[in-house]
């Protein structure tokens, strides 16, 4: 399974846009990268999945850059409800039917 | 379209006791997966189910178990609680290859 590294926590203020970045240097050819978020005593809420090159949904953008050894989360114009565990996870496109790895996340606090 | 449904919310067993969660997927989804979330361990696979069967199981001992039925509802039991069990254990669905989506989770206190 690759690995992912993240900031362990980021700070921000209402209406920036903040950029979460997640190393995966041992990506393999089939993984996708796939972005999770998570409040306080929920179970974590899929924001994007994406391969290569950008995605963008109705709530964040995934940029991955062309060697797909690293991607960035783009939140913009956060919100006070923003604020969580954000996770970066590698693997098949398939998040329902495998074992998803967890790491530590990102936790981001979005100040007034 | 309702979401993962869990429940209950909120459990407190003794040491030594069973339990038994239970998890209602998105309608029309077969897969249903387990985890169990610490403080310490963070989110932890347990297994999961497809069409009545475990495709996937976890690294946990044999005290946990799991099972679905015909409708995709899922139930875990963990016999002989420890208080080292006390977590969130979360559920999530999926179609057969899909997105895992995840249900508000049941918090088991064991004291």
């Amino acid at each position: 399974l690759a690995k992912t590294t993240q900031p362990i926590s980021m700070d921000s203020y209402e209406g920036q846009e903040v950029n979460i970045t997640c190393s995966h240097n041992n990506i393999a050819t089939n993984d996708y990268i796939t972005w999770y978020q998570q409040f306080p005593s929920q179970g974590p809420r899929f924001i994007i999945q994406g391969y290569k090159t950008k995605v963008t949904n109705e709530v964040a953008s995934l940029f991955i850059p062309a060697d797909r050894k690293s991607s960035t989360l783009s939140l913009p114009r956060v919100s006070l409800s923003d604020t969580a565990v954000y996770y970066c996870l590698v693997g098949g496109q398939d998040t329902g039917r495998r074992a998803l790895t967890f790491g530590s996340g990102t936790r981001l606090q979005v100040q007034p | 379209k309702a979401g993962v449904t869990q429940t209950p919310r909120y459990l407190i067993k003794t040491r030594g006791q069973q339990v038994t969660l239970s998890c209602s997927p998105i309608s029309g989804h077969r897969s249903v997966s387990w985890y169990q979330q610490t403080p310490g361990q963070g989110l932890q696979f347990l297994f999961e189910y497809f069409s009545e069967t475990q495709r996937n199981k976890g690294n946990f001992p044999g005290r946990f178990s799991g099972r679905q039925f015909s409708n995709s509802r899922s139930e875990m039991n963990v016999s002989t609680l420890e208080l080292g069990d006390s977590a969130l254990y979360l559920c999530a669905s999926s179609l057969e290859v899909g997105s895992a989506f995840f249900g508000q989770g049941t918090r088991l206190t064991v004291v």
